[in-house]
């Protein structure tokens, strides 16, 4: 089956404690990205990936790193998380040549108190 | 499941009826929209898009509507089933850049369906 597989679904941390949230795909996607999405606000693009070793930041990129080691892994990392992290995120792929049809992952409910 | 926002703008609709949800965009540059429907607890999911060469597009049951004048955006759902209840957001992208792939989302319009 094709699809976007995010970890954890849900998490508490604590302010400061470095965390990954992992993204993986199983259809050869070129694309990935990562999203944000907080009450009022729609998706905001943190950062995204248009093939391996190629990254390239969104709108709201503070606070995010992220890799591209392989083609089906798009991991996030929040090295030092603050609470206006605390928000709901999506990773999603898709093919380079239809990056409009994008495949999203179930997300990841992250709180940082 | 996952809440996806307490402030959108809402659309109630009969069963049966057609709905229009409406989208403004601010990009001139823009060249490509999407349309795409989040149900509660899950992750968007691609439902059309449209070229700016185009000023409209079917799918099932769907039609997209692009009026690059007034920078407007519009989504069709034809026959409004309980199933199409959720969140829909439209979406602007540019292409023919460094960076080309960066995808731009509205707030989103709740449907709600009326039985």
């Amino acid at each position: 089956e094709a699809q976007v597989t995010q970890n954890p679904r849900y998490l508490i941390t604590v302010t400061g404690k470095k965390l990954t949230v992992t993204c993986s795909q199983n259809m050869n996607h070129e694309y990935m990205s990562w999203y944000r999405q907080d009450p009022g606000l729609g998706l905001r693009q943190i950062y995204y990936s248009m093939n391996v070793e190629v990254t390239d930041k969104g709108d709201v990129p503070e606070g995010y790193k992220v890799s591209r080691k392989e083609k089906r892994n798009f991991p996030l990392i929040l090295e030092s998380p603050s609470p206006n992290q605390t928000s709901l995120y999506f990773c999603a792929s898709s093919p380079l040549d239809r990056n409009t049809e994008a495949f999203f992952g179930q997300g990841t409910r992250l709180t940082v108190v | 499941g996952e809440s996806v926002g307490l402030h959108l703008p809402t659309l109630s609709v009969q069963e049966g009826d057609n709905s229009i949800i409406n989208c403004a965009y601010s990009n001139s540059a823009s060249d490509y929209f999407i349309w795409y429907k989040q149900e509660s607890g899950k992750g968007p999911q691609f439902i059309i898009d449209i070229r700016s060469n185009m000023d409209k597009r079917q799918g099932q049951r769907v039609t997209v509507l692009l009026n690059k004048t007034v920078k407007h955006l519009s989504l069709q759902i034809a026959a409004t089933q309980p199933g199409d209840s959720a969140v829909y957001f439209c979406a602007e992208g540019a292409t023919g850049y460094s960076s080309a792939s960066k995808i731009i989302f509205g707030s989103g319009t709740r449907l709600s369906i009326r039985p």
